[in-house]
């Protein structure tokens, strides 16, 4: 079975840029949750959704990041203008909710970014 | 103060060692507790869950005191295969389902 899907796998951009992550969660699964992750601050959570609906939004950084979730097997993650200090590696995991074990998510390979 | 704190380590053990971790959370409304592996590069996976009467899962037992708010794991006869970072999670019920890790606590089994 695939699991969660994200591109691209790594992305090397210039400040000021506009970047965009893109997530297929595993079929079936109705929640998805965007993290990022550093040395400095571990794994963070940026926003997640159920049932496509964002939840809780309260983790993204600024107003220059945006998440979607237009159907139930794609998401996108927005920086809008890219920084610096940006540079992370971002994960999409998705789960079953509560129609599974809660705790369990199911983490893409994740894109790693550069900004430059 | 963070919602979910791990001594970060490294921890560096010899092979056949028992080392144990722990994490404090401080929302007490936490409804369940977790421990992921994350190897260097690659994304966490469920190593496994946190039951309050405390588990066992082969050499690794997980405990949970939510008088004090803190959990453990246990690892016993380490291998060479258990370094990584592991990484402690609280899923907060009561927030729509969220999920907080902790920054991890890195293992090193060396020969």
């Amino acid at each position: 079975d695939a699991g969660v899907i994200q591109s691209p796998r790594h992305e090397v951009t210039e400040m000021g840029q506009e970047v965009t992550l893109r997530c297929k969660p595993i079929s079936g699964h109705n929640s998805l949750f965007w993290y990022r992750q550093t040395m400095m601050r571990g794994l963070e959570l940026l926003i997640y959704f159920n049932n496509n609906v964002p939840i809780d939004d309260s983790g993204m950084p600024e107003d220059r990041f945006s998440a979607k979730m237009p159907n139930a097997s794609f998401s996108t993650l927005k920086i809008q203008p890219s920084e610096p200090r940006d540079s992370a590696v971002y994960f999409c995991a998705s789960n079953l909710g509560d129609r599974g074990l809660l705790g369990e998510l199911f983490f893409g390979e994740g894109s790693r970014l550069t900004v430059l | 103060r963070k919602e979910v704190e791990q001594d970060p380590g490294p921890f560096n053990v010899p092979e056949g060692a028992t080392v144990a971790f722990n994490c404090t959370y401080s929302n007490s409304a936490s409804q369940s507790f977790f421990w992921y592996r994350q190897d260097c590069r690659k994304e966490p996976k469920l190593l496994m869950s946190v039951y309050s009467s405390g588990n066992e899962d082969g050499r690794f037992t997980a405990q949970l005191n939510r008088a004090s708010q803190y959990i453990s794991l246990l690892i016993r006869d380490s291998k060479l295969s258990d370094s990584a970072t592991y990484l402690c999670v609280v899923y907060l019920y009561n927030q729509g389902g969220k999920l907080i890790f902790g920054q991890g606590t890195e293992l090193s089994v060396k020969p």
